[in-house]
């Protein structure tokens, strides 16, 4: 039973264009969302996050957008950098303590 | 701030064995949350303990155990090495009242 589904498993974008990275989640008890960023041999790195009473957060080159009716949420990244290529995350949490539920993952590469 | 730490980065164990691996939280982080990441099954929730205390567990078996020591520092164990457990540990921290974690480079095991 997959309660965050990335239903991307890559995603090849231009540098200087948008990416957009999409996540689908299945339990409504989720309040509060997490993208993290991930190179090989190394943990994740949290990147954005937004609690369920927004339905947008931005932070620099990257942005956040939930729909909560839709159960989908997105990141987008723009402009797009070479340096962003890898693997992107999303992540779910609810009232279950210091439990996050992942996606399986998109790997972004992001082309000169 | 120094991150999360994780030690060793890697470990060669054969089927039956037993293995320890170690977590330093942030400073000031109180919650250690432990996962496990496999090509297959992604990132899976382990568990998580806060003031040396396990609030939560995921779905493994019993073979695989934790604790919490009075600094934050967390330890867990596998005993009875399967092959099936060679993956990716990553331990990851976060202040009480957040829900960000923060993950540390995470122990290699591979088990033979």
């Amino acid at each position: 039973d997959q309660q965050v589904k990335q239903n991307s498993p890559s995603l090849s974008v231009q540098e200087g264009r948008i990416s957009i990275l999409n996540c689908d989640y299945t339990n409504s008890m989720f309040d509060y969302f997490l993208w993290y960023k991930k190179y090989p041999a190394e943990g994740p790195t949290f990147l954005i996050s937004i609690s369920s009473i927004k339905d947008k957060n931005e932070d620099g080159r990257f942005t956040v957008f939930l729909n909560k009716s839709a159960k989908h949420l997105s990141l987008h990244i723009v402009p797009s950098q070479p340096g962003d290529s890898a693997v992107y995350f999303c992540a779910a949490s609810g009232t279950s303590y210091g439990k996050l539920t992942f996606g399986q993952g998109t790997i972004l590469t992001v082309h000169p | 701030k120094a991150g999360v730490t994780q030690t060793p980065r890697y470990l060669i164990k054969t089927r039956g064995q037993q293995v320890t691996l170690s977590c330093s939280p942030i400073s000031g982080h109180r919650s250690v949350s432990w996962y496990q990441q496999t090509p297959g099954q992604g990132l899976q929730f382990l568990f998580e303990y806060f003031s040396e205390t396990q609030r939560n567990k995921g779905n493994f078996p019993g073979r695989f155990s934790g604790r919490q020591f009075s600094n934050s520092r967390s330890e867990m164990n596998v005993s009875t090495l399967e092959l099936g457990d060679s993956a990716l540990y990553l331990c990851a921290s976060s202040l009480t009242q957040e829900n960000i974690q923060y993950f540390g480079a995470g122990t290699r095991l591979s088990v033979l």
